[in-house]
């Protein structure tokens, strides 16, 4: 069955340095997404992204945040100079058409020390 | 915007017994239900999904409800295994196009041996 991977599953990093989350979506799929869930919360939606662009943004994504298809198959979560609220699992999804259940990665989990 | 409740946070059920678990979604406008299962390490992973013009839908062990005119919607295991241990979160979306998803809390679902 066809997955959507997502590298690395666990990231540690320094307050203020910069990240980058790596997933692939299934090949034919056209719509793709960014959901973060900090530990013990909800899970939440950071963006959506359609035909090279972004569709739909959260409050939380603002300018620290930029996603990025760079090469038809990979689609990445670029965090600027993280925070330790920046600590969280990051889930990439991805689907076929606008009628279609999401498929989820296994998740990066980021950690900020 | 959308607010989605769920209860309980945590259920713990015989195994064999039902477990049922139930959501309440804020908007009216909402049309789109699916239920996700997330195991230790995983990625959540969908397992049933309803939309509006739909009462009831069933897939083996597993059904789910939604009563639009309550806004409210619950998922029904039957016959429950070992297995279905895991977090299950509901969500609630517009359905369309790339609108994004909101969570419910998750309820750890035990199943005693």
């Amino acid at each position: 069955e066809p997955e959507v991977t997502q590298t690395p599953s666990h990231q540690v990093t320094q307050m203020g340095q910069e990240v980058i989350l790596r997933c692939v979506p299934i090949s034919n799929h056209l719509y793709f997404y960014w959901y973060r869930q900090i530990l013990g919360q909800k899970v939440e939606f950071l963006v959506s992204f359609y035909n090279n662009e972004i569709s739909e943004k959260s409050e939380i994504f603002d300018d620290q945040f930029s996603v990025e298809r760079p090469d038809g198959s990979n689609f990445t979560l670029k965090i600027r100079s993280t925070k330790l609220e920046d600590s969280a699992m990051y889930f990439c999804a991805s689907k076929v058409g606008t009628g279609d259940g999401y498929t989820f990665g296994s998740g990066t989990r980021l950690t900020v020390v | 915007g959308e607010n989605v409740e769920q209860h309980p946070s945590t259920l713990s059920v015989q195994e064999g017994d039902s477990a049922v678990i139930k959501c309440t979604y804020s908007d009216s406008a909402s049309n789109y239900f699916p239920w996700y299962k997330q195991e230790l390490g995983k990625g959540p992973q969908l397992i049933i999904d309803i939309r509006s013009n739909v009462g009831e839908k069933k897939d083996q062990r597993i059904a789910v409800t939604l009563n639009k005119t309550a806004k409210h919607f619950s998922l029904h295991i039957t016959e429950t295994q070992p297995e279905d241990s895991a977090v299950y979160f509901c969500a609630a979306s517009l359905g369309d196009s790339n609108y994004q998803l909101i969570w419910g809390a998750g309820t750890k679902l035990i199943i005693k041996p």
